[in-house]
């Protein structure tokens, strides 16, 4: 089955730039999500299509995806920035819907 | 525009349970629906997906024993869960499911969870 890797935790001060990768085979060729999720609450969607933004998400939050890996970019990072990211893809050759292990962002 | 679940709570392994979504501000007739789970201190797990014309998808740690299916006049998602496990333990989400394209898939309203926890 498909995995997507991130890394455990990703450190930034605020005001720097953050970024947060999701690693899978040929991830390029799918169209990657990503999520953001606060202590105690549900899953929020930040990023959709690799680099599109759903309204009420702030321009500092972006999309790339590329060969094998897609990025998350936290521009200006702020302290309510600070949560757990997820990136997420469609299988089709399994129909599975799959997240990546999520990714800690904490700032300094 | 929101979903909430109910119909968590505390189980024995093997019992079963029936999760209920109820969706306002849209109609999910038209929609794709799923549920996602996610055990404490972990990550996010996709559970099951109900796609267009009936067709469902379920993740290969429940199949056969979860059941994704809808009311559209009550216009709610239910999860029947069946022979629970204690590694079923987890915060169980309901997400509307857009897309723009075949393949392509994402989660853009999430309700707040309801909890099931699997113990003797």
């Amino acid at each position: 089955s498909y995995v997507l890797t991130q890394p455990p935790s990703v450190s930034v001060a605020p005001g720097q730039t953050a970024r947060i990768i999701c690693g899978g085979d040929n991830i390029g060729s799918n169209s990657v999500h990503w999520y953001q999720q606060k202590p105690g609450q549900a899953p929020v969607l930040v990023v959709y299509d690799d680099r599109d933004r759903p309204s009420g998400i702030p321009e500092r939050f972006s999309g790339s995806n590329s060969g094998n890996t897609a990025t998350l970019t936290i521009r200006t990072v702020e302290a309510g920035d600070e949560a757990d990211y997820y990136c997420q893809v469609w299988d089709g050759s399994g129909d599975h819907v799959v997240f990546g292990g999520g990714t800690k962002l904490t700032v300094l | 525009l929101q979903v909430v679940e109910t119909g968590g709570g505390l189980i024995q392994p093997g019992g079963s349970l029936r999760l209920s979504c109820a969706a306002s501000g849209f109609s999910i007739s038209g929609k794709y629906m799923a549920w996602v789970r996610q055990a404490p201190g972990k990550g996010l797990d996709w559970v099951s997906f109900f796609y267009s014309g009936g067709r469902t998808y379920y993740a290969d740690s429940v199949k056969g024993r979860f059941t994704i299916s809808r009311v559209n006049s009550k216009n709610t998602l239910f999860l029947q869960m069946n022979s629970l496990r204690v590694e079923d333990t987890a915060v169980y989400y309901c997400a509307r499911v857009e897309t723009s394209r075949p393949s392509v898939f994402w989660f853009d309203l999430w309700g707040q969870g309801t909890l099931v926890t699997v113990s003797s």
